[in-house]
Formats: C-alpha cells, structure tokens, sequence
C-alpha cells in the first residue's frame, strides 16, 4: 500500500518564478492538507482540500492556491516567488477531515 | 486561538536511559492530540495520538503519552531510549469540530542520544 506522496522532492526556482507541487495520498484517503515547514520550526498549515473544495486555510497569503482532483491528488501552486518561501512542503492525507493524517516525505524548495 | 508549546528545544540523553517530552497546548476544550516524528530532511512519522477515552496512549517504537486535562499536557515518555530514536519531534493539535482537521503543531524537540 503505498503512502503519500510527494512529487518532486526537490525544487530549486527563482524570485518572482511561479511552482506547482503535486501530492497523491495514501491509498482510501479523500482530504488532503498542505504544510510549509521552515528551517527549524514546526509545520504550519497552509490549507485542506475535502470534495474537491479548500475546507480552511491558514495564515498564508493569496499566492499560496490548492486544487483537488476527483482522484483525490492535489496541487500547491505559488506564484511570484519570494527568498522566503524556501522550505520544505509536506502533504498530509486522512480519510476524512478530522482523522489522523498520514504525512508524505516532502518537496524541499529553494528559491534563489 | 489555539498553541502548542514544546518547552524542550534540544534534549540529550544517554542510550538506554528514560525520556519524557513535554507538550503543552492552550484550547478551550479538549482537542485531538498527537505526536510525530521526524528524522532529517524526512516527512513526519505518526507516533500516537489521543482522542477520548484512556488518558494512556500507547504508539509506536515503544513510546506511550498520557493526557492530562489539568495541566493541558500531553507529554510524550519512553522507558530505555534506543540510538535510533534520534530525531525532531512534534507535538499537534487538532481542534476538531470545524476546523476541518487542522494540525496546530509545536516548534519541535531535537532529541540526541548518546551511546
């Protein structure tokens, strides 16, 4: 059974540069949240897709946006890059919005 | 709103030797409780986690965490610590209800182990 998982594990873009990462959950999971995890600190929750539509968003700007698919997949897309952006990006999969979440390894992006 | 404090940046100890963590949240009721771990440059790695019932959890790799109401802590212990335990740890909250699965996480307890 795979996990979930994150594509790709490692990005390096530059300033003003838009990026897409791409996150696939673990297998019967339908919401998937995302997670920006600067050096050294704990995740912070950036938003959670269930059926398709962004449930909560966390304190992060407009240029941070989500999709859902109907396979459940997801995509973090951030335009206009900025140095502080740089940081590793997890997904996190559950079978429904308030159960445990599966995390996956993590795109580490680096914006120079 | 709702916080997670992890009081411990940085412990050592010795291989074999017993470990407790400590978390300790703020929320007006009690939420969904959870640790994780996270070894570097890695994803985080589900340990255990409380959602009502015995104040007890068992996880994982042979650590246990108890939830105390009183004090607002959910602190995670571990009898004989091995070598490969090494590595960050979080504590999380989720406040259920509406906030659709939101995980409220701690700043992380770096955790080396001498042999």
């Amino acid at each position: 059974d795979a996990g979930v998982t994150q594509s790709p594990t490692h990005l390096i873009k530059t300033r003003g540069q838009q990026v897409t990462l791409r996150c696939s959950p673990k297998s019967g999971h339908d919401t998937v949240s995302w997670y920006q995890q600067a050096l050294g600190q704990g995740p912070q929750f950036i938003f959670q897709y269930y059926e398709e539509e962004e449930r909560q968003r966390g304190n992060f700007p407009d240029r941070f946006s989500g999709h859902q698919f109907p396979n459940y997949s997801s995509e973090l897309n951030v335009n206009a890059l900025l140095l502080g952006d740089s940081a590793l990006y997890l997904c996190a999969s559950s079978s429904k919005p308030n159960t445990e979440a599966f995390f996956g390894q993590g795109t580490r992006l680096t914006v120079v | 709103a709702q916080s997670v404090t992890q009081p411990d940046i940085h412990i050592t100890v010795s291989e074999g030797a017993s470990l407790e963590l400590r978390c300790n949240y703020s929320y007006g009721a009690t939420p969904y409780l959870f640790w994780y771990v996270q070894s570097p440059g890695q994803g985080l790695q589900l340990l255990l986690k409380y959602f009502s019932g015995d104040t007890l959890v068992q996880g994982i790799k042979g650590f246990e965490a108890e939830f105390k109401r009183s004090q607002s802590s959910f602190n995670l212990r571990k009898p004989s610590v091995h070598w490969s335990d090494a590595a960050e740890y979080f504590c999380a909250v989720n406040a259920g209800g509406t906030s659709y699965g939101k995980l409220t996480f701690g700043q992380g307890t770096i955790l080396t182990v001498h042999p």
